[in-house]
């Protein structure tokens, strides 16, 4: 039990909608990383929060923000959404010591219609 | 040229034989990490190794990061370890780049 949880599990909205999507990290952890998983490729990094502040962001266009809440749960938004936006969202909740380990969660299925 | 690289890509055995999957990268890394994610989605952490190897259980793992290169092992293999296996690499903190996975399956 990794103690990271998601939702909604499952999402399906149509092109042009925003979606916000929600992560639970694990007891203790102050970091969340946020990753895309489009089929049958392995998992794209987002970005990642760190304490309420965005600590560095993957190649994805603005449209895809993030926060993060003092008791370092976090949110995925996305606006003006697309078809390619369809994917498995995960998040990772780790505690930013060097060394530690992330721990995933069981991820968010978008489909966008 | 991706950063990570597996193979192989698509993995069958018959329960009992001995798996090997390979990771190659091409970045300066803090950590490798192996995951085994099965059909739904879900990812668990199987091994965070920097150096040397690891074992739990059936499962082994090793990396030469002077050969930028690892492997992970599963001894004995079963139906119930047919999922997809993935490798990522650790750089700039905690930020992870992930192969595309090795999907594997085991028969009884």
């Amino acid at each position: 039990e990794t103690g990271v949880t998601q939702s909604p599990t499952h999402l399906i909205k149509t092109r042009g909608q925003q979606v916000t999507l929600r992560c639970s990290s694990q007891s203790g952890h102050n970091t969340v990383s946020w990753y895309q998983q489009a089929l049958g490729q392995g998992p794209q990094f987002i970005f990642q929060y760190y304490r309420e502040e965005e600590n560095g962001r993957g190649n994805f266009p603005p449209r895809f923000s993030g926060l993060q809440f003092p008791n370092y749960s976090s949110e995925l938004n996305v606006n003006a959404l697309e078809l390619d936006d369809s994917a498995l969202y995960l998040c990772a909740s780790s505690l930013r010591v060097r060394g530690n380990e992330q721990y995933f969660g069981p991820g968010t299925r978008l489909t966008v219609t | 040229k991706n950063e990570v690289e597996q193979s192989p890509q698509n993995l069958t055995a018959q329960e009992g034989e001995f798996i090997t999957i390979n990771c190659s990268y091409s970045v300066g890394i803090s950590a490798l990490h192996w995951l085994q994610q099965h059909p739904g989605g879900g990812i668990v952490s199987l091994f965070m190794l920097s150096s040397g190897k690891k074992k739990h259980g059936r499962l082994i793992a090793t990396i030469n990061i002077q050969e930028k290169h690892s492997s992970l092992h599963i001894t004995a293999s079963h139906p119930r370890d047919s999922a997809v296996y993935i490798c990522a690499v650790r750089w700039d903190t905690d930020k992870l780049i992930f192969g595309t996975g090795t999907r594997l399956q085991v028969f009884p």
